[in-house]
């Protein structure tokens, strides 16, 4: 079955700061990768996918991530954050059908001034 | 309007009660979707809809019954809630079945007392 391990909870950074957040999988074929993020009281907005071809996928917001199938991970990452960026980040993988997709328990992100 | 739509927003219910939640898309999808979200824990796919015909029921409580009546309205009866049902339910829709990005909107937020 698949699963997604986001295995910060929580991760505290300054702004202006550069961003990493870790997302590994399991997963039996080559998988379709998703960021979504979440604001409070907010639905769960695409950040950005990874489908095929180039390993490093560019989303909105300044946002990219890197998949690497020897690591099973598409970690996400931000060179510099912005306070707007305070939100819930969801990593998620599927491949489309009755199965849907499969979230992580997601990473709080909290923006220090 | 546009996107995925839900209301309402937030509902407060007792345990006898009946209501439901309604999603609209204005993408022109053909599958829609219902998850729930509990604190804590990572979304949880509930039902899949696809040209209206239901193709997935993940070991959902019968107090739980949607309805697809069209590729562009989906709802979610609920009945004889349990204070564990409480969580905030996410609608999605996307192109078709077999296309896995998937298009959120904002939730309804229940509580169940």
């Amino acid at each position: 079955a698949q699963s997604v391990t986001q295995p910060d909870i929580h991760i505290t950074v300054s702004e202006g700061a550069s961003l990493e957040l870790r997302c590994n999988y399991s997963y039996g074929a080559t998988p379709y990768l998703f960021w979504y993020v979440q604001s409070p009281g907010q639905g769960l907005q695409l950040l950005l996918k990874y489908f095929s071809g180039d390993t490093l996928v560019q989303g909105i917001k300044g946002f990219e991530a890197e998949f690497k199938r020897s690591q099973s991970s598409f970690n996400l990452r931000k060179p510099s954050v912005h306070w707007s960026d305070a939100a819930e980040y969801f990593c998620a993988v599927g491949r489309g059908g009755a199965d849907g997709l499969t979230f992580g328990k997601g990473t709080h992100l909290i923006i220090q001034p | 309007e546009t996107g995925v739509t839900q209301t309402p927003r937030h509902l407060v219910m007792g345990m006898t009660n009946k209501k439901s939640l309604k999603c609209e898309q204005h993408l022109g999808h053909n599958a829609m979707y219902w998850y729930k979200q509990s604190a804590k824990k990572p979304l949880e796919l509930m039902f899949v809809y696809n040209f209206k015909e239901q193709t997935e029921n993940n070991s959902v409580p019968s107090r739980f019954s949607p309805e697809c009546p069209n590729s562009s309205h989906l709802f979610l009866h609920l009945h004889t809630l349990q204070p564990e049902d409480s969580a905030l339910y996410l609608c999605a829709s996307s192109p078709r079945l077999a296309h896995p990005e998937q298009y959120f909107g904002p939730g309804t937020r229940l509580t169940v007392t």
